[in-house]
């Protein structure tokens, strides 16, 4: 089945310092990769929906040039969180369309801790 | 934008019982409804979906239920079992979008 490859799982980094995140598609094209953050016990909320090759689409409330989205190509879109502050801390997962009939896979997460 | 209401917030049953998770979704436009499993610290899985043009669904012990009429869509798992336990999530998205919206979650307990 599609799989999506997230790296790093698990990152700790200082206040200040930026921290990325790669979401690889490996058996499949994802023209549209969505960046979601969750909090403990909380539900998913979309930060950002990046489409390869143009700008990524940031959801209200969610600093663009704090949190960085790439898409060059059409297997990998990576996040980065510039200028990271312990509120930074959370899970970030992405998400890839799978084909035209709506189906969508996750990337296995990573935990920011921002200490 | 599309709202996603879901209900309730946790749920604990015996296990053998049924459980039933409700959401109802506020953008007419939304046609594809997937439920996802979340693991403590694991991604979403997707155990099942549902399409617009369709009223229910079935597999196995997992159905989806849609009223489109009345805006809203329902998980009925069947004889739980304790690895049923997990938060539970539903989305609505639009064909066109492609993004979804997410429920607030359902943390299920299934006590053996």
């Amino acid at each position: 089945g599609a799989v999506v490859s997230q790296h790093p799982s698990r990152v700790i980094c200082k206040s200040g310092t930026s921290v990325k995140i790669e979401c690889r598609s490996l058996d499949f094209q994802a023209t549209t990769m969505f960046w979601y953050r969750q909090f403990p016990k909380q539900s998913l909320m979309l930060m950002a929906t990046s489409n390869e090759g143009s700008k990524a689409t940031y959801e209200q409330g969610v600093e663009k040039d704090k949190f960085l989205i790439n898409h060059a190509s059409l297997t990998l879109s990576t996040l980065t969180v510039t200028s990271a502050h312990p509120e930074d801390s959370s899970f970030y997962i992405c998400s890839a369309r799978v084909d035209r009939a709506y189906g969508y896979t996750f990337g296995s997460g990573t935990r920011l801790t921002v200490v | 934008g599309e709202n996603v209401e879901q209900h309730p917030s946790t749920l604990s049953v015996q296990e053998g019982d049924s459980a039933v998770i409700k959401c109802t979704y506020s953008d007419s436009a939304s046609n594809y409804f997937p439920w996802y499993k979340q693991e403590l610290g694991k991604r979403p899985q997707l155990i099942i979906d549902i399409r617009s043009n369709v009223g229910e669904k079935k597999d196995q012990r997992i159905a989806v239920t849609l009223n489109k009429t009345a805006k809203h869509f329902s998980l009925h798992i069947t004889e739980t079992q304790p690895e049923d336990s997990a938060v539970y999530f539903c989305a609505a998205s639009k064909s066109q979008g492609g993004k979804s919206t997410f429920g607030d979650g359902t943390t299920l307990t299934v006590k053996p």
